[in-house]
């Protein structure tokens, strides 16, 4: 089955700064790419998913790259800040017919300081 | 999206003692799926519910111990049997569908006493 590396575990940044997650997946079939945050008491939030056919993927201060050979998979948050604070999981999956099961990273906890 | 509501937010249980969260979705769904969070972990997956036909449970989980229901396409329900404190974790309901994104719960959080 699939397998997901997450690194740091945790990070601490200072307000402005950039903070940058790697994950890693073993299955070369996985073809979707999820990240989530997490805040306190909270579930999981869908921040932003890249697929398979695409390298780059931005959406305001985050974006997400992958490299499909390497197999591994990134999150950039540029200008944080101290709402940014939360713990982000990726995940990984084969995105089709009969397929649905995401596997996760074992997350990151971000402290942005102000 | 999906809108996803899930009671109860919180509770905290006699060991010995069975809880049933409840998984309702504004809209019609293929799969829903429950995941454990056990303090400061990932979320691991207990079991995906199909509706009109029996949960598949992932290694390490069984029917007897999280028996689900899954009666139509918009709910779901998971029960947590016989408690015991190493059962106190966030519980999360999750949906999907094909070639889209997984909308989470706001969870259940359990504290068995």
């Amino acid at each position: 089955g699939e397998n997901v590396e997450q690194h740091p575990s945790t990070l601490s940044v200072q307000e402005g700064d950039s903070a940058v997650i790697k994950c890693t997946y073993s299955d070369s079939a996985s073809n979707y790419f999820p990240w989530y945050k997490q805040e306190l008491g909270k579930g999981p939030q869908l921040i932003i998913d890249i697929r398979s056919n695409v390298g780059e993927k931005k959406d305001q201060r985050i974006a997400v790259t992958l490299n499909k050979t390497a197999k591994h998979f990134s999150l950039h948050i540029t200008e944080t800040q101290p709402e940014d604070s939360a713990v982000y999981f990726c995940a990984a999956k084969y995105s089709g017919a009969g397929s649905y099961q995401l596997t996760f990273g074992k997350g990151t906890k971000l402290s942005v300081i102000p | 999206s999906a809108v996803i509501s899930q009671k109860p937010s919180r509770d905290i249980c006699q060991r010995g003692t069975s809880l049933t969260i409840q998984c309702q979705v504004d809209s019609q769904v293929t799969m829903m799926f429950w995941y454990r969070q056990q303090p400061g972990q990932s979320l691991t997956l207990i079991a995906t519910a199909n509706q009109g036909s029996e949960a598949t449970y992932e290694s390490g989980f069984v029917i007897d111990k999280f028996p689900i229901s899954r009666p139509n396409l918009t709910f779901s329900t998971l029960t947590v049997s016989n408690m015991s404190p190493e059962d106190s974790s966030i519980y999360l309901c999750s949906v999907d569908r094909v070639n889209t994104e997984a909308f989470f719960g706001q969870g259940t959080r359990l504290t068995v006493v």
